[in-house]
């Protein structure tokens, strides 16, 4: 079945630093990839949306610059949280987008959990 | 055996019908279950989120969990033409986010 990993998991950093989160579909081809964030107890947040091969389509109120979404190719999807602050901690999700026999499926990441010191 | 289980239907009900959503998983490890209502272009919304077994009602939505059966539901009352959508359960080992898993979800279509 549709997997989509994340990596890493869990990633500790320094206020200022920039982190990379991955997103890969390990077993199908996924032109779309969503980016969503989630505080505790909350629903997700949608970030933006990535489409292969073309910028991503970011949702009101995030900041582009700040959050840097790379789709190089159909299985893979980078966020850069760049020169992250305490505020950026959270849980970052993302779900790639999976087209087969005419249904369209929605297949989530494992999350990375976000901790700016 | 995948992780999570979900029938992703869809699942067409006429207005006003009792809806049952189900889930089963495999990892016992799961203490936290939620569901999440997902629109179209849109971030799943969180509906229910409960610790171990037992349910918990909001207004029009009843969550069950029963962790020996190892087999969540969601209960929709009087289901509305708003509620269509898709559902995803989702589970997790700890409070934090350890190994969250979401199902593939069931789209839920409510005929006026």
């Amino acid at each position: 079945g549709a997997v989509v990993s994340q990596h890493p998991s869990r990633v500790i950093c320094k206020s200022g630093t920039s982190v990379k989160i991955e997103c890969r579909s390990l077993d199908f081809q996924a032109t779309t990839m969503f980016w969503y964030r989630q505080f505790p107890k909350k629903s997700l947040m949608l970030m933006a949306t990535s489409n292969e091969g073309s910028k991503a389509t970011y949702e009101q109120g995030v900041e582009k610059d700040k959050f840097l979404i790379n789709h190089a190719s159909l299985t893979l999807s980078t966020l850069t949280v760049t020169s992250a602050h305490p505020e950026d901690s959270s849980f970052y999700i993302c779900s790639a987008r999976s087209l087969g026999q005419g249904k369209e499926t929605q297949y989530f990441g494992p999350g990375t959990r976000l901790l700016v010191l | 055996q995948k992780e999570v289980e979900q029938d992703p239907g869809p699942l067409s009900v006429p207005e006003g019908a009792i809806v049952s959503l189900n889930c089963t998983y495999s990892n016992s490890a799961f203490q936290y279950f939620m569901w999440y209502r997902q629109y179209s272009r849109k971030g799943p919304e969180l509906l229910m989120y409960t610790y171990s077994s037992g349910n918990k009602e909001d207004g029009r939505f009843t969550a069950q969990v029963d962790k020996s059966s190892k087999y969540i539901s969601l209960f929709i009352r009087d289901s509305q033409p708003s509620d269509s959508a898709t559902y995803l359960c989702a589970m997790s080992g700890d409070n934090y986010g350890q190994n969250f898993v979401f199902g593939p979800g069931t789209r839920l279509s409510v005929l006026p």
